[in-house]
């Protein structure tokens, strides 16, 4: 069975750029597998941060960007801040109205 | 405003059953398709179920399938999710969340989760 893999975690200084992708255990991450971003604090719902691969949700901050990068999405934080650190989940369309999460990325701001 | 409220959590024993609830409103709930997701303690998001806007076609993640059903009721504006022969492993957070479909300039539809609800903790525990 397919299953959407994600860096369990990742740590950026304040200022600095960090990538979070998102891959498939097999196959590649294309366009058509419309990849969406979510971002989610600790006992709160998730947000979303971006669909349709780059597509930016109304209120997301333009330091945020969604991507294909290589064989992956990926989402990429240009100037990460305090307020960044979050878990991060992607999830990708599998056909048949089956959205699949990765299994979520902890950022770290430190 | 959108708002969609999940109601029916609560503690359970192995083999039990419960029904949750999703009660929406903001937006005419029958032009959207629905879906479950859960978060166990500590853990990531996980895809359970989702239905069509008409009702007529649902799938389940392998997890659940055999043991959980997913309704709606358009005229009331409800989402169900009847759990039946639940497990440990069934504890978590259920959410309901809205999918929006963006059309692209080709006109392929991309789906994703626009709106969700607060969620519901179930607990399966003796």
């Amino acid at each position: 069975q397919t299953v959407v893999t994600q860096e369990p975690s990742f740590s950026v200084s304040p200022g600095g750029t960090v990538a979070l992708t998102c891959g498939l255990s097999s196959g590649s991450v294309s366009g058509s597998h419309h990849p969406s971003w979510y971002q989610q604090t600790p006992g709160q719902p998730p947000r979303t941060l971006f669909y349709n691969t780059n597509i930016r949700s109304s209120g997301v901050p333009d330091r945020f960007s969604g991507s294909i990068l290589g064989n992956k999405a990926a989402l990429t934080i240009t100037g990460a801040q305090a307020d960044d650190e979050s878990d991060y989940y992607c999830v990708l369309y599998m056909g048949g109205g089956i959205l699949m999460f990765g299994g979520g990325t902890k950022l770290t701001v430190l | 405003e959108v708002q969609l409220v999940e109601s029916g959590g609560g503690l359970v024993q192995p083999g039990g059953s419960l029904r949750l609830s999703c009660a929406a409103s903001g937006f005419t709930f029958s032009s959207f398709w629905m879906h479950w997701v859960r978060q166990a303690p500590g853990k990531g998001l996980v895809w359970v179920s989702r239905i069509n806007n008409a009702g007529s076609d649902a799938n389940y993640a392998d997890s659940v399938k055999g043991r959980f059903t997913i309704s709606r009721d358009n005229a009331k504006n409800t989402l169900d999710l009847q759990m039946n022969s639940l497990r440990a492993e069934d504890t978590a957070v259920y959410y309901c969340a809205r999918v929006q479909y963006y059309y692209d300039s080709s006109g392929y539809a991309s789906p994703y989760f626009d709106y969700w609800g607060r969620g519901t903790l179930v607990s399966v525990s003796s």
